[in-house]
């Protein structure tokens, strides 16, 4: 059975400074791996996605994610973390037939000024 | 696009009592899927069609659960008899299956509260 798990409930971090939200995963064959973001009072939306053809996915505002498949992650990080990025995130895993996913726990964000 | 759609976004109901929830999907998308999503937890498979077949159902889909999705566009899921248990937020995403990339596009959700 694939699942993830997400290692921190909540972060904290300095707006200007590194964003860090960890994941690992599990799975019995090749995974296709997601982050999705939900802010308050909105919808999911996806960061970025894994899918075996780069080891370094890039996403949406500034977020990257590598897939270490020695290590079974998938941690997401941002060099540089603004007010907005406050929001829950997920990681995500796609099960063998594809189509249905499966979320981590969450990772709730909070910025700083 | 103009985006996968919920209705309502809040309801409030009397345990015992059926609710029924709408979700409109992308146009031209094949898969619909509900998810559940409760405070502080990452959301949770339900069900997913594809086109008018429900192709899966989670364990966490009781008897008193029913979706549909009639003519392979919008679907509705219906709670029967509610408990305060079933109070949530229930999401519906849309896909349109190919065989190189699948993108889930979510809906905002609709609030179940049941007192």
């Amino acid at each position: 059975a694939q699942s993830v798990t997400q290692l921190d409930s909540h972060v904290s971090v300095s707006e200007g400074t590194p964003v860090l939200l960890r994941c690992n995963y599990s799975s019995s064959y090749s995974p296709s791996l997601f982050w999705y973001v939900q802010h308050p009072n909105k919808g999911l939306q996806l960061l970025l996605k894994y899918t075996s053809a780069a080891t370094l996915v890039k996403g949406i505002n500034g977020f990257e994610a590598e897939f270490k498949k020695s290590e079974t992650s998938f941690h997401l990080t941002k060099p540089s973390a603004h007010m907005s990025d406050a929001a829950e995130y997920f990681c995500v895993v796609s099960a063998l037939q594809g189509g249905k996913l499966i979320f981590g726990q969450g990772t709730e964000l909070s910025v700083k000024p | 696009d103009t985006g996968v759609s919920q209705n309502p976004r809040h309801k409030i109901t009397k345990r015992g009592q059926n609710v029924t929830f709408r979700c409109d999907p992308i146009s031209e998308h094949n898969r619909l899927y509900w998810y559940r999503q409760t405070l502080g937890q990452g959301p949770e498979f339900l069900t997913y069609f594809q086109n008018e077949a429900q192709l899966e159902k989670s364990r966490l889909l009781s008897d008193r659960f029913s979706a549909e999705r009639p003519k392979g566009s919008f679907s509705t899921l219906e709670i029967q008899r509610t408990e305060q248990g079933d109070s949530a937020m229930y999401l519906c995403a849309s896909s349109r299956r190919d065989q190189t990339n699948e993108k889930l596009f979510f809906g905002s959700g609709t609030q179940l509260s049941v007192l």
